[in-house]
């Protein structure tokens, strides 16, 4: 199977702009989770997604929004950026069911803002 | 919410020798644990993984050993390798109310370096 694609992979925005990234899960995967990766912070969970809805939050101001598609794809989409929204961002897919827990990472969308 | 707090934050070895990188959570919930590891570039890579439900897993050269009392669990790499250089981390997850396991909270990583 392929794995977890990201589109696109390298970014750079200005503040003030707006930003949508794109996650393609592994075939059959119906939960997308989005990470942001910053060496200050490390991991930080961003939401989940699971067949259209958004199933877990975490702690991110409400310019961070997600959705997801019904063949699973999930867009982020960061509006008014700020400098410290510069990140790897990364999505990681699962099958989402019950007794099912891997997570696969895809490669990540590395944002700049200046 | 959950808190992952992972130790050392930078791990040196000798090839050949043994690494241990361990890891404490809060939430008492929380009964998925899997360690990723990631090389200079790359996406996290999932190399072991342990429920709440077992103490030991092994898979060839890693182990991973879960304390559900004292809430810390731990990754064993034996015969370490050059190759083994990565930053290593940890997670936490919990589907207590139904939810899913969708949320990782990770800690800070290690960054392990095996010299030849």
């Amino acid at each position: 199977k392929a794995g977890v694609t990201q589109t696109p992979r390298y970014l750079i925005k200005t503040r003030g702009q707006q930003v949508t990234l794109s996650c393609s899960p592994i075939s059959g995967h119906r939960s997308v989770s989005w990470y942001q990766q910053t060496p200050g912070q490390g991991l930080q969970f961003l939401f989940e997604y699971f067949s259209e809805t958004q199933r877990n939050k975490g702690n991110f101001p409400g310019r961070f929004s997600g959705r997801q598609f019904s063949n699973s794809r999930s867009e982020m989409n960061v509006s008014t950026l700020e400098l410290g929204d510069s990140a790897l961002y990364l999505c990681a897919s699962s099958p989402g069911l019950a007794g099912t827990y891997e997570q696969y990472f895809g490669p990540g969308t590395r944002l700049t803002v200046t | 919410g959950e808190n992952v707090e992972q130790h050392p934050s930078t791990l040196s070895v000798q090839e050949g020798d043994s690494a241990v990188i361990k890891c404490t959570y809060s939430d008492s919930a929380s009964n998925y644990f899997p360690w990723y590891k990631q090389e200079l570039g790359k996406r996290p890579q999932l190399i072991i993984d342990i429920r709440s439900n077992v103490g030991e897993k092994k898979d060839q050269r890693i182990a991973v050993t879960l304390n559900k009392t004292a809430k810390h669990f731990s990754l064993h790499i034996t015969e370490t390798q050059p190759e083994d250089s990565a930053v290593y981390f940890c997670a936490a997850a919990s589907n207590a109310g139904g939810t899913s396991y969708g949320k990782l909270t990770f800690g800070q990583g290690t960054i392990l370096t095996v010299h030849p």
